[in-house]
């Protein structure tokens, strides 16, 4: 079985300071991983995904995540905080093309000015 | 490309009622749509899966005859909340895939239904 678990249920920052949003997670075959983001009262919208080639993974507003299979992470990371980066970030596992999505419980981003 | 639009953004309705929910999939051909939904500060919950003209198939939980799910088109399903009483409030968020590849989606921008 799957599962996902996000270790910060909030993370803040300074503006300009790195971001660091953790991620664990647990699949009995090789998983497919993403990023997205929510900001308040809007859908998801996907930051990057992981699906078996390169392991570390650029996607977009500078956010990058690196799989970790020996330690069973996806965490996401992100050089220099933006304001407009403030929203609600959930890391998501899948198995194969065809499995379901399982969400992880999402990590609140705060970025102070 | 690979827009979802979802409507209402939002709806209140009284106790009883039955409320509507679309989701159209703008510039692509959806062969699978699903359906989640969202508590407070929690996480996104798959509610069904629907495939272009079939039956959906709900998770386990999920009262079928209470959430109606319609997927007449490959560019538009629908979400019926049946007889809406307060605990059906939440947010619900439509998502979008096509070809084999399902866990790629493209998600709606959700609906905020509230049950007086």
């Amino acid at each position: 079985a799957q599962s996902v678990t996000q270790l910060d249920s909030h993370v803040s920052v300074s503006e300009g300071t790195p971001v660091l949003l953790r991620c664990n997670y647990s699949s009995s075959y090789s998983p497919s991983l993403f990023w997205y983001v929510q900001h308040p009262n809007k859908g998801l919208q996907l930051l990057l995904k992981y699906t078996s080639a390169a392991t570390l993974v650029k996607g977009i507003n500078g956010f990058e995540a690196e799989f970790k299979k020996s330690e069973t992470s996806f965490h996401l990371t992100k050089p220099s905080a933006h304001m407009s980066d403030a929203a609600e970030y959930f890391c998501v596992v899948t198995e194969g093309q065809g499995g379901k999505l399982i969400f992880g419980q999402g990590t609140e981003l705060s970025v102070k000015p | 490309g690979a827009v979802v639009s979802q409507h209402p953004s939002r709806v209140i309705c009284k106790s009883g009622t039955s409320v509507k929910i679309e989701c159209r999939s703008l510039d692509f051909q959806a062969t699978t749509m699903f359906w989640y939904r969202q508590f407070p500060k929690q996480s996104l919950m798959l509610m069904a899966t629907s495939n272009e003209g079939s039956k959906a198939t709900y998770e386990q939980g999920v009262e079928k005859d209470k959430f109606l799910i319609n997927h007449a088109s490959l560019t538009l399903s629908t979400l019926t909340v049946t007889s809406a009483h307060p605990e059906d409030s939440s947010f619900y968020i439509c998502s979008a895939a096509y070809g084999l590849a399902k866990n790629i989606q493209y998600f709606g921008a959700g609906t905020r239904l509230s049950v007086l």
